[in-house]
């Protein structure tokens, strides 16, 4: 299986704040790789697909970006509204997998 | 509007059984693949498995986690699918969810709310 690492793992960080978040995979998957948000007790929320593709009714300010082996997920001005679990998943190859997650705290 | 509703989750003993329903609304199911993935408590994201379409003959996926022990189905009549769960363990313990995904090399696109699934003594 293709394993998916995020760093860090905790991001604390305040309103207004530009935020990166890394994953990284274990093989290529070429671009087929999303980024999903989790807020606690709520189910998963799709915010980018196919690596840098922005799902519709995403805010503009969530962007993503890499191929290969090494993606990013920027949050270009972090919004209270941001604050909550991210993470990455690759759908190149079975078994699908996801990253370990990135908790973005308030400072 | 797509809604999916989990249900049927619960407290079973190691090495029994469980069924989970997942209602689909607001779209064909018959035209989409469906998952499950699952989150053990405090725990991130893990895939279970997947059926595809109809126009994939309705073909199945799973982690080696469960290989063999659960199995998905899919009921497109009523618009429903399915997770049977046999021979649980205590590390099956998770919230498990329903999610569509379009046909092809796609993400998860819409989730239902989830369902608690706890195996203990």
């Amino acid at each position: 299986d293709i394993q998916m690492t995020q760093s860090p793992s905790t991001l604390s960080a305040s309103v207004g704040d530009r935020v990166t978040i890394t994953c990284r995979a274990s093989q290529s998957i070429s671009s087929w790789l999303a980024w999903y948000q989790q807020k606690p007790g709520k189910a998963p929320k799709l915010l980018i697909y196919k690596a840098s593709s922005l799902e519709g009714g995403v805010p503009s300010r969530f962007s993503g970006s890499g191929s290969g082996t090494e993606f990013t997920l920027t949050i270009s001005s972090l919004q209270p509204d941001d604050f909550a679990t991210y993470y990455c998943q690759q759908y190149n190859s079975y078994s699908l997998t996801f990253g370990g997650g990135t908790k973005v705290e308030i400072k | 509007e797509v809604q999916l509703v989990e249900s049927g989750g619960g407290l079973v003993q190691p090495g029994g059984s469980l069924r989970l329903s997942c209602a689909a609304s607001g779209f064909i199911l018959s035209d989409h693949y469906m998952d499950w993935v699952r989150q053990a408590p405090g725990k991130g994201l893990e895939w279970v498995g997947r059926t595809r379409d109809k126009g994939n003959s309705y073909t199945t996926q799973y982690a080696a986690s469960v290989k063999g022990r659960f199995t998905i189905s899919r009921d497109d009549s009523k618009n429903s699918l399915y997770l049977q769960m046999n021979s649980l363990k205590t590390e099956d313990t998770a919230v498990y969810y329903c999610a569509r995904t379009s046909v092809g090399q796609n993400p998860f696109n819409s989730w239902g709310q989830g369902t608690l699934v706890t195996v203990s003594s």
